[in-house]
């Protein structure tokens, strides 16, 4: 059965930083890793994608990679900023899983100013 | 593109009673699926449509029942409502038709309170 565990739960760091948040997850055997963003009583926004077959994805400050074989993926943020502050979740499309995406309990990022 | 809306944003409701929750996927979409947000649960899925037919179901109770519509617009109800029931439920939209395209975006969610 696929877990997917996201560590740090939570993390404080001074503006500025780069940071990572990492996922992992026990079964090497997915479609693709998601990383989306979640504000207090939002709904999710999906930051990135990566499909299987990809190392990496990128997208301005953010940059995802994938580790299958590991099981791992981690989320750089790049020079963070106040407004990145917010819950990073992380989910697996499993080839078992019948259209459904398996999550991470999240990350609570606070950047202080 | 109109991203995925879900009506109605806020419900208060009382134990027993049944709620109805609305979701559009985006335009050209044709899955749609809703999850349950707890903060001690996290993240569930409930259950996942791909032209008005449901393809997975989450382990949840019979209370929870959904459909999609011909034009993608999908509805979850809940009936006998309880105060475990409480939660942000999600609704995703997604372009696949096979679970290997499995992009997924989401709504604002619905607040659903069981007094």
């Amino acid at each position: 059965k696929q877990e997917v565990t996201q560590i740090p739960a939570a993390l404080s760091v001074p503006e500025g930083e780069n940071l990572v948040l990492n996922c992992s997850f026990t079964d090497s055997a997915i479609y693709n890793l998601q990383w989306f963003r979640q504000d207090p009583g939002k709904g999710l926004t999906s930051l990135l994608l990566i499909q299987s077959s990809q190392r990496e994805q990128t997208s301005g400050r953010l940059n995802a990679s994938l580790d299958k074989s590991s099981g791992r993926s981690t989320l750089y943020i790049a020079a963070s900023q106040p407004g990145d502050s917010a819950t990073y979740l992380c989910a697996v499309s499993p080839m078992d899983s019948n259209y459904q995406l398996i999550w991470g309990a999240g990350t609570k990022l606070i950047i202080k100013p | 593109k109109a991203g995925v809306t879900q009506t109605p944003r806020y419900l208060i409701k009382t134990r027993g009673q049944q709620v109805t929750l609305s979701c559009s996927p985006i335009s050209g979409h044709r899955s749609v699926s809703w999850y349950q947000q707890t903060p001690g649960q996290g993240l569930q899925f409930l259950f996942e449509y791909f032209s008005e037919t449901q393809r997975n179901k989450g382990n949840f109770p019979g209370r929870f029942s959904g459909r999609q519509f011909s034009n993608s617009r999908s509805e979850m109800n809940v009936s006998t409502l309880e105060l475990g029931d409480s939660a942000l439920y999600l609704c995703a939209s997604s372009p696949q038709r096979l679970a290997r395209d499995n992009e997924q975006f989401f709504g604002p969610g619905t607040r659903l309170t069981v007094l």
